[in-house]
């Protein structure tokens, strides 16, 4: 079975301030891995994804992601926090080879950048 | 490029009345697509996926059914809400392939009082 773990409920960092979002995944085989974000009242927007190739993985907005097989994580950083990143962050993942699988999302974490 | 639509954007229904919520999905064809829900502004639960027309997975248990008449058409349906059916309702679309991202509509609110 595959899931994910959030262990952060909620993160606050000071704008300016480098920001990571932690995210561990359990599959079977290997994993496709991705970041959404959540505004209030809006669908979840894709960010990044890995799928094979350079552990570290930049998306929009600046954000990056590095995959660390030996400790099963995906954390999201980005360098300098903007008060406008405040959100919810959704990791999910998807086991190769899987076929038409649904992602398995974790429970989200809340982001709020503090001016 | 791809689009997705979901319509309404907010609803407000009495328990026990009947429900329906359109996903429809541009540009692309033969899209896996899903319906999903979120209570309370925290994490997603997966209702129901497709992989074709006519060809609908159920994820939970519930009142809830779908539907997905048209390739690109899916839709969320109720005989009689319940005051838990409240919530978020996602839909979303992907590519066939397992490294494919899903790719989100912008939500139906739903109020049940």
């Amino acid at each position: 079975a595959q899931s994910v773990a959030q262990p952060e409920d909620q993160v606050k960092v000071a704008e300016g301030n480098p920001l990571t979002v932690k995210c561990t995944y359990s599959v079977s085989g290997n994993p496709y891995l991705f970041w959404y974000v959540q505004y209030p009242n809006r669908g979840l927007q894709f960010l990044l994804k890995y799928i094979t190739g350079d552990n570290l993985v930049k998306g929009s907005y600046g954000f990056e992601a590095e995959f660390n097989k030996s400790q099963t994580s995906f954390h999201l950083k980005k360098p300098s926090a903007l008060v406008s990143d405040s959100a919810l962050y959704f990791c999910a993942v998807r086991a190769f080879p899987s076929g038409n699988t649904p992602l398995v999302f974790g429970k989200g974490t809340r982001l709020s950048v503090i001016a | 490029s791809q689009t997705i639509h979901q319509w309404p954007a907010t609803l407000v229904q009495p328990v026990g009345s009947p429900l329906s919520l359109e996903c429809t999905v541009e540009g692309t064809s033969n899209p896996n697509l899903y319906w999903y829900r979120q209570a309370a502004g925290r994490g997603l639960q997966l209702l129901f996926y497709s992989v074709g027309i006519g060809q609908i997975s159920s994820e939970v248990p519930q009142n809830l059914s779908a539907s997905r008449p048209q390739d690109r058409q899916f839709i969320l349906s109720s005989k009689k809400l319940l005051l838990s059916d409240s919530g978020f309702y996602l839909c979303a679309w992907s590519g066939l392939a397992g490294q494919e991202t899903q790719y989100f509509g912008p939500g139906t609110r739903l109020l049940v009082l």
